[in-house]
């Protein structure tokens, strides 16, 4: 079964920073990889998607790249916000035969403070 | 505006008594799926649907009914409900293309706001 970590668990840095959270995974034979904004109490926002056959993806101040060979993605944040505070999530989603799973990272708490 | 709704919000309920939580996307997306959000854990796939009439377990089935009778509905049922299922829930839904590479934007899902419930 994929599984999926995402490092770290919490992150706190200043504004303007910029940073970088990663996402990594055991099966390289994915489909796609998403990642989602998550702020307290509500739902999921997606940010970025990435298939299976791409290198990255660009949205404003945010990149994502794929490594499927190494299991990883990173989730670049340029310049950071009070307004980015949030959990972010990488949800690496798999194809088969038997379905479509959407499995989950748990996720990095982040805190941009002014 | 293309959008994934839950009903209802939030529930408060007692051991056993029947419920149901609606899902309905207005995307004609064909794949819709629920998952259950609790602290530690994560979000846990409980079943999906890849079509109509087509559902599959999650991760996480036991306690739950799902139906897909309609394209653009997904109610997710807890015949009876237990205080292990006070949870975050979330229906979402996309599309599949199997095959293609996709462009931006294609299989990309899209999540209800949220169930909050609690059962005592």
């Amino acid at each position: 079964k994929q599984e999926v970590t995402q490092i770290p668990a919490a992150l706190s840095v200043p504004e303007g920073e910029n940073l970088v959270l990663n996402c990594s995974f055991t099966d390289s034979a994915i489909y796609n990889l998403q990642w989602f904004r998550q702020d307290p109490g509500k739902g999921l926002t997606s940010l970025l998607l990435i298939q299976s056959s791409q290198r990255e993806q660009t949205s404003g101040r945010l990149n994502a790249s794929l490594d499927k060979s190494s299991g990883r993605s990173t989730l670049y944040i340029a310049a950071s916000q009070p307004g980015d505070s949030a959990t972010y999530l990488c949800a690496v989603a798999d194809l088969s035969n038997s379905g479509y799973a959407l499995n989950f990272g748990k996720g990095t708490s982040l805190l941009v403070t002014p | 505006e293309a959008q994934v709704t839950q009903n209802p919000r939030y529930l408060i309920t007692v051991t056993g008594k029947k419920l149901t939580v609606t899902c309905s996307q207005n995307m004609n997306h064909e794949y819709m799926s629920w998952y259950r959000q609790d602290p530690g854990l994560g979000l846990r796939q409980i079943y999906y649907s890849m079509n109509v009439e087509v559902t599959d377990k999650g991760d996480v089935p036991e306690g739950y009914k799902v139906s897909r009778k309609e394209k653009r509905n997904f109610p997710l049922i807890l015949e009876s409900p237990s205080p292990n299922q006070t949870s975050l829930y979330f229906c979402a839904s996309s599309n599949i293309e199997h095959g293609l590479a996709g462009g931006i934007g294609s299989n990309e899902q899209f999540f209800g706001p949220g169930t909050r419930l609690t059962v005592l």
